[in-house]
């Protein structure tokens, strides 16, 4: 699987948008880029994923680069409670056997008022 | 709204004992998984499931078991507990294929303290 590099931690004023980037250069051609993030004693939460468009949902956006080679999670209006640790992972669809997802260190975001 | 419910949110048990972790998801998923997360070492896959009776091992399986006689429920056991196995336990479960199956829903996790 592709690896993943991400800043090991950002800050972000609150009601700004909080840009985090994932590099991930070796990413092959059937690979989804996926976010996660773990608040503070709580398991960790499903964000969004997406293979090569541009995707958005209700929780934030994400934009991957035309060589596919990095992305960025965009949560646009920041708040106090999307303090957390984030998490960029590069996985097949379906890769036989089961779908190991490896959680790297993430970056971690503090958002201030 | 709860879908992936763990048994217990804070466990303390002595040394030697057998510890039992629940896990119950409500979305009818194919898949359910036991995570371990310690600070510096991120989340390391225990067991998984992929049906109803099935386990693999994970990266770390040694001193766990798990049992799943039902699809809604996965149990992590630790037959006989060690101070090293004080940690976050974290369960999750997915679809089997298609688009949902890189999606996890986790659980609240359970921190465990071995004495």
């Amino acid at each position: 699987d592709a690896k993943t590099t991400q800043p090991p931690s950002m800050d972000c004023a609150e009601g700004r948008a909080a840009n985090l980037p994932c590099n991930h250069s070796t990413i092959s051609g059937n690979e989804y880029v996926y976010w996660y993030r773990q608040i503070h004693s709580q398991g960790p939460q499903y964000i969004i994923h997406g293979l090569k468009n541009n995707e958005t949902n209700e929780m934030a956006s994400l934009i991957i680069t035309e060589d596919r080679k990095s992305s960025t999670l965009i949560l646009p209006h920041a708040t106090l409670r999307d303090t957390a640790v984030y998490y960029c992972i590069v996985r097949p669809l379906y890769k036989g056997g089961y779908n190991k997802l490896i959680f790297g260190a993430g970056t971690r975001l503090a958002v201030h008022p | 709204d709860v879908k992936v419910t763990q048994s217990s949110r804070y466990l303390v048990k002595r040394t030697g004992e057998k510890v039992f972790l629940e896990c119950v998801q409500d979305m009818d998923h194919e898949n359910m998984f036991w995570y371990r997360q310690d600070p510096g070492l991120g989340l390391r896959l225990i067991y998984f499931s992929y049906d109803v009776k099935m386990k693999e091992k994970g990266d770390i399986p040694e001193g766990y078991s798990v049992s799943r006689e039902k699809k809604e429920r996965f149990s992590l056991i630790l037959e006989s507990a060690s101070t090293n196995q004080t940690s976050m336990y974290l369960c999750a479960s997915s679809a089997d294929r298609g688009t949902g199956a890189n999606v996890l829903t986790f659980g609240a996790g359970s921190r465990l303290t071995v004495l």
